[in-house]
This record gives structure tokens, C-alpha cells and sequence, in this order.
């Protein structure tokens, strides 16, 4: 069966710090899809960032960056220079096949001014 | 982003009543979803729909009933609402033939079953 895991529960920083949001995953499917989303105070789920499997390249999008490396299934999550925005849940996914995702259990990030 | 609606937003009903959740969706995608979430657990699948009149089971199903008469609409129905439906209830879609297979989420809808 698919898992994805988030073992970081919450995470507080203070801004300007840089953090980063582990997501370690399971699947025995060589095609799949990995994802971020994130969860602000206001409840909605915003599309971060999608990977599939035969692109290991590193990706980043601003403050944001992403670290895959299928040697390790894990697929983490680096904010630089945090800023109290980014305070949210994020959750990393995992397509399986082509009808659900998998989510972990989200990592709740706290940036402090 | 596909244009996404939920509706109710919020409800509060009690234990043995009948509940219907509506997803509405303007980009015509194919796919749509219902999730649940709740503290610990993350979103779990609840049913999900491939095409008008077709769905399937989720991981959490037990309790819930589906239907798609219309691309646009996918309703969860929570035939006797108990305790432990109480949940923050998303709607999702996917565009066929998205290879990247983005889901795309709705605002959510806050159930409170007492």
C-alpha cells in the first residue's frame, strides 16, 4: 500500500530562518506523482508544486525550493528567509495510479515576527 | 485553477439525520473527488467519481453514498449523519488527459454532527 509520511507534527521558526519540511513516501508503482499543498489559516488548499517519478530535478520557485531524490523516497520542502505568511499546514501526496492521492498527516508551520 | 464552489460552507445537524454535501465546477474536468479531514490524519479519499454516473469507493466509503448526474455537480450524501462524520469535508477535481494529474480543491465544507 501507498504511505506518505510526515513525521515533523509542528514546526516553529522564527522569520528569516530557513525551514524545511520533510515528506518520506512508499509505493511500490514506478510511475507515480508526488505533490505539496498548503493549508493557510483560512482553511483553503493551494497547489504547490507537483513531481513525477522520472524527474529528480530539484525545483525552486522563489523562496520556495524542493528536493527529490527517489534513492531515499523523500521529497522535502525548503522555505528561505521565511516570512510569517508562509504560517500554514503543508502537506505533501502521492498519486496513485490515476484516481486518488495519498496525503500525510501535514506538518503545521509557525513563522514568529 | 478549476472554479471550484462547496456548498453548504458550514452545518450543524443532529446525530441520525440525513446530510448532502454539493461540489460544483465550472472547468468541465472530468474527475471529481471527495476527501475528508481530520486532525492526525491528513485528507483520506472518501468516493470519487471518473465520468457522469460513474463512481467508486474511497478508503473511508463506510457511510457515504455518491451520485454524478451532471458533469458539474458531484454530491456526497451522508445518509445517518453520526458523530464521527463530523470532519471537514473537500471537493476536488482533475482535468482527463492532465498527465500531471493535478487535483484541485474546493474551499471545504465544516460538518459539525451532534
Amino acid at each position: 500500500a501507498q504511505k506518505v509520511t510526515q513525521a515533523q507534527t509542528e514546526i516553529s521558526v522564527v522569520e528569516k530562518e530557513d525551514v524545511t519540511l520533510d515528506c518520506v513516501y512508499e509505493t511500490r508503482d514506478t510511475t507515480y506523482y508526488l505533490f505539496w499543498y498548503k493549508q493557510p489559516p483560512s482553511g483553503e488548499l493551494v497547489f504547490l508544486i507537483r513531481r513525477n517519478s522520472f524527474d529528480e530535478q530539484n525545483e525552486i520557485s522563489g523562496r520556495y525550493s524542493w528536493n527529490f531524490q527517489k534513492s531515499t523516497s523523500s521529497f522535502n520542502f525548503t522555505i528561505t528567509a521565511s516570512q510569517v505568511v508562509d504560517s500554514a499546514v503543508y502537506f505533501c501526496a502521492l498519486s496513485e495510479g490515476a484516481q486518488k492521492l495519498v496525503f500525510g498527516q501535514g506538518t503545521r508551520l509557525t513563522i514568529n515576527p | 485553477d478549476a472554479g471550484i464552489t462547496q456548498s453548504p460552507r458550514h452545518k450543524v445537524t443532529e446525530t441520525g439525520t440525513p446530510v448532502t454535501l454539493r461540489c460544483h465546477q465550472t472547468e468541465n474536468h472530468r474527475y471529481m473527488y471527495w476527501y475528508r479531514q481530520d486532525p492526525g490524519h491528513g485528507l483520506r479519499l472518501i468516493h470519487y467519481s471518473y465520468g457522469v454516473k460513474d463512481t467508486d469507493k474511497g478508503e473511508v466509503s463506510d457511510g457515504y453514498s455518491v451520485s454524478r448526474s451532471k458533469t458539474e455537480d458531484f454530491l456526497l450524501t451522508l445518509e445517518s449523519a453520526t458523530s464521527s462524520q463530523t470532519s471537514v469535508y473537500f471537493c476536488a477535481t482533475r482535468l482527463a488527459g492532465d498527465t500531471q494529474e493535478t487535483q484541485y480543491f474546493g474551499p471545504g465544507t465544516r460538518l459539525l454532527v451532534l
